[in-house]
């Protein structure tokens, strides 16, 4: 079974950094692009970030380019996002998902960040 | 980027009955490979996204027949013939034929 589970959440300072984590098993990690997806409070999905299976190549929305960076780990079957120069209108639920066939198969659970003073 | 129009904003439906949901692009979401790149998903209240359909018209795996997808072009379509409770949630479209992928702000199926 297919799982990706999200941590590294919380409250943060506006300007201030955090990172992001995804967990990933059940299926071979290393095979996958792999992706970053948020949603604001009340709002709808927004594409954050991918990153190609051997992590050679990395794409990013213009809302966070040159402050997010994606990485990953093959041999921990791990995701991460760390983001700096947090903006109020980071605040999200972000969300890791698997990347097969230009689409997001499965999702993981999700993790808040809020950014405020 | 592709703009994603999703309609209508909620969608209120009786038991039992069919639940239609449109999605429009600002662009054709043909790619050059072939292939059309739209999804869609279901977001139960609480709960993180579930892809329901892939490539326009493929059902993943686990999902009820009675979700079908259709369209081409411009112009997308997700049908419920029989609305059941466990289907209520927000209803998202996604189109990845073009960089960046981008998402529709998502249609709530309210039960009448």
């Amino acid at each position: 079974e297919v799982q990706l589970m999200e941590s590294g959440g919380g409250l943060v300072q506006p300007g201030g950094s955090l990172r992001l984590s995804c967990a990933a098993s059940g299926f071979t990690f290393s095979q996958n692009w792999m992706n970053w997806v948020r949603q604001a409070p009340g709002m709808g999905l927004e594409w954050v970030a991918n990153i190609n299976p051997d992590g050679s190549a990395e794409f990013y929305a213009d809302s966070v380019k040159g402050r997010f960076t994606i990485s990953r780990d093959n041999a921990k079957n791990s995701l991460s996002l760390q983001m700096s120069s947090l903006r109020d209108e980071d605040t999200a639920v972000y969300y890791c998902a698997r990347g097969v066939a230009y689409s997001l198969d499965y999702w993981g659970q999700g993790i808040l960040v809020i950014v405020s003073s | 980027d592709v703009v994603m129009t999703q309609s209508p904003l909620p969608l209120p439906v009786t038991l039992g009955q069919p639940a239609s949901f449109s999605c429009r692009s600002s662009r054709n979401l043909a790619h050059s490979d072939g292939n059309t790149y739209l999804s869609w998903f279901q977001q139960g209240p609480g709960q993180s996204p579930r892809r329901l359909i892939y490539q326009v018209s493929n059902r993943d795996s686990g999902v009820p027949d009675r979700f079908s997808g259709s369209g081409s072009g411009t112009e997308f379509t997700l049908k419920i013939s029989r609305v059941e409770a466990e289907d209520v949630g927000v209803y998202h479209c996604m189109q990845s034929s073009h960089w960046p992928p981008t998402f529709g702000q998502g249609t709530k199926l309210e039960i009448k």
